[in-house]
């Protein structure tokens, strides 16, 4: 069954430096989205990626986030200058048609970064 | 603003059965959603309501109320591999598309 491919699984970075986090999404999927979730807490939406573009983003994703899609298959999360309350696990996630719950999101593994 | 309230925690024996409620307060709703989320890993699909009434696939069920903005996630015959975190989530349509959890719930299930 294809999946979705996050990496790397764990990241460490000093606070100020930047990070990418690189997801593959199922290739025949439409819809593109970057999840949190902090140790021991709920999952939270980050940003949702369509046709192309940000089709929504929530309050925690600032002008420190931004994400790309650079080709066909890879999908990618930049933080620019982290900080210390940006570790988390980052889980990258992609569903097809646009059929609403029917199209369950796809999660990757995650990413855990922890910043020091 | 957007909320889904779910018990912390729930514990119950191998062979039993178990429900996990979720009330909601959300706007645009299309529908409540079912997640598992073993140790941290990836969360996986268990279920979908769209319409009032009770979905079931083998051992999980989940029933949707929307008069109520409640819903729940029944498991039966537990085994101790259900041992895991349950979210549930709301649906959004349009571009976006998007699921936004619930608090979550630790389901211990004890020999």
């Amino acid at each position: 069954e294809p999946e979705v491919t996050q990496t790397p699984s764990h990241q460490v970075t000093q606070m100020g430096q930047e990070v990418i986090l690189r997801c593959v999404p199922i290739s025949n999927h439409l819809y593109f989205y970057w999840y949190r979730q902090i140790l021991g807490q709920k999952v939270e939406f980050l940003v949702s990626f369509y046709n192309n573009e940000i089709s929504e983003k929530s309050e925690i994703f600032d002008d420190q986030f931004s994400v790309e899609r650079p080709d066909g298959s890879n999908f990618t999360l930049k933080i620019r200058s982290t900080k210390l309350e940006d570790s988390a696990m980052y889980f990258c996630a992609s569903r097809g048609e646009a059929t609403g719950g029917r199209s369950p999101l796809h999660f990757g593994n995650g990413t855990r970064l922890t910043v020091t | 603003g957007q909320s889904l309230e779910q018990p912390s925690e729930v514990t119950a024996v191998e062979g039993a059965i178990v429900q996990i409620n979720c009330t909601y307060q959300t706007s645009g709703f299309y529908g409540l959603s079912w997640y598992q989320q073993h140790d941290g890993g990836a969360p996986t699909f268990l279920s979908y309501n769209a319409l009032d009434g009770l979905e079931e696939t083998g051992r999980f069920s989940s029933f949707l109320s929307r008069s109520d903005s409640y819903g729940y996630l029944l498991l039966q015959e537990l085994q101790m591999k259900d041992s895991a975190s349950y979210f549930c989530a709301t649906n959004y349509g349009g571009a976006t598309n998007k699921l936004i959890f619930g608090t979550g719930t630790l389901l211990a299930v004890q020999p």
